[in-house]
């Protein structure tokens, strides 16, 4: 049984950097078919996809997060993480991990909360 | 960006209803959807893919279908543990973009 479990702070300051790691058990981030991804969701609101990145370090990302985010995987502890720099009040949410398949999720992670605030 | 909308926001229903949520997109995304469950505080769960296949454990009386920007998921005799929110996501083209939700309450 995949499982995919967020870590990291759960308070950043303003203007600080937003780092999450998700370390996956049950299988392998290596796999050919899978990518792994990061999705958030604000307070009361719908999802919003962050990006994506496969085993090989190909990454895909929102263009209206693409200047802040950088995605990374680490095939030796099969763990991808993401780091959210700059961050603002509008950037507290719960952030998921998750493994989509063309583009779609089909395991998510438990999700952490992270508020942003001095 | 490809903007997906959801109808209702909302609606209620009793045990053993049938419902339709309705998701439209704003260009053509063939039959690249997939649907989503959420109860509150827990993370969403995949439903169905390709606008119509089903995730595998998920019930049969979950279909999805549509293709082009409309598209329907429909619950048959709904159950207690379905009044959840349900949200629809387009995978055609990056960024990928979810509905703002439709949440299934009790009537």
């Amino acid at each position: 049984q995949l499982q995919l479990q967020e870590s990291g702070p759960g308070l950043v300051k303003p203007s600080e950097t937003l780092s999450l790691t998700c370390s996956v058990s049950g299988g392998s981030i290596s796999s050919d078919s899978d990518y792994w991804g990061w999705i958030r969701q604000p307070p009361g609101k719908g999802p919003e996809w962050i990006g994506s990145i496969y085993y090989t370090g190909n990454t895909y990302y929102n263009p209206s997060l693409k200047s802040r985010v950088t995605l990374s995987v680490d095939t030796s502890k099969n763990q991808f993480s993401l780091k959210l720099h700059s961050v603002t009040a509008a950037d507290t949410a719960v952030y998921y991990c998750a493994r989509l398949d063309t583009d779609y999720v089909t395991y998510w992670g438990q999700g952490i909360l992270v508020i942003v605030s001095s | 960006d490809i903007q997906m909308t959801q109808s209702p926001s909302s609606l209620s229903a009793s045990v053993g209803d049938r419902i339709t949520i309705t998701c439209r997109a704003s260009q053509d995304i063939s039959r690249w959807l997939a649907w989503y469950q959420q109860k509150p505080e827990k993370a969403p769960k995949s439903l169905i893919y390709a606008a119509s296949s089903l995730q595998s454990g998920v019930p049969s009386r979950f279909s999805g279908s549509g293709s082009g920007t409309d598209f329907t998921l429909t619950i048959n005799y709904l159950q207690p543990e379905d009044f959840a929110t349900y949200y629809c996501q387009q995978y055609n083209s990056y960024p990928l973009t979810f509905g703002g939700g439709t949440k299934v309450e009790i009537k």
